[in-house]
């Protein structure tokens, strides 16, 4: 199975300073088509998870443009331009280019 | 308005059996293939199964081993999971979810509670 790993797992943020989660995969994710299947979901607490990015880079409609998502080859980046209250919660990479997908261990992003 | 409601969730005895279902509304689900994911509690997500639109093609995890059988009924909306030979490493939330892409899922249920315990 493809590993995901991402860091840090635990992620202090002041509100307003932007934050940055890493994700590396254990194999490429470039799939037959070219595409490279990485997603981005953000679970708050309490909710089921939400994707904020697709195929990389491709924002979600609704989600906030302070969050970007960049990387090719194995590693790739969630980025938040500026933390807000409401971004609080636990942020997922996963890959959906080899069966089975799989989840990075999640990051836990909290307020100082 | 896409929704997904899971329902079948509860306790069960280790070795027992459960069937979760997964009501699609708001989209023409046959068009869609489905996916069940699971967080044990306090942990992270993980893939367990997935089905074609038409249901001809399945996939599952290899902690699977047999004990599941993911299918739907396109004439009813419905998504189901059969688990059988339940262990307390099953409980957790199970989530269905749609296929949106390829490669992704866009759309989740509020998820199903199993428990596992004597």
């Amino acid at each position: 199975d493809v590993v995901m790993t991402q860091s840090p797992l635990s992620l202090p943020v002041t509100l307003g300073q932007p934050a940055s989660i890493s994700c590396r995969s254990s194999q490429s994710l470039v799939f037959s088509d070219g595409n490279i299947y990485l997603n981005w979901f953000q679970q708050r607490p309490g909710q089921s998870p939400r994707r904020l990015i697709y195929k990389v880079s491709n924002r979600d409609s609704g989600v906030p443009n302070r969050f970007s998502g960049s990387g090719a080859g194995t590693d790739f980046t969630l980025k938040i331009s500026r933390v807000e209250a409401e971004d609080v919660g636990v942020y997922y990479c996963m890959q959906g280019t080899l069966w089975p997908w799989t989840f990075g261990q999640g990051t836990k992003v909290e307020i100082k | 308005e896409v929704q997904l409601v899971e329902s079948g969730g509860g306790l069960v005895q280790p070795g027992g059996s459960l069937r979760l279902s997964c009501a699609a509304s708001g989209f023409t689900f046959s068009s869609y293939p489905m996916h069940w994911v699971r967080q044990a509690p306090g942990k992270g997500l993980e893939y367990v199964s997935a089905i074609s639109g038409d249901g001809s093609t399945t996939y599952y995890a290899n902690f699977v081993k047999g004990r599941f059988t993911i299918s739907r009924d396109n004439s009813k909306d419905t998504l189901y999971l059969q688990m059988g030979s339940l262990t307390d490493e099953d409980m957790a939330v199970y989530y269905c979810t749609r296929e949106y892409g390829p490669g992704s899922n866009d759309y989740w249920g509020q998820g199903t509670l199993v428990t596992v315990s004597s």
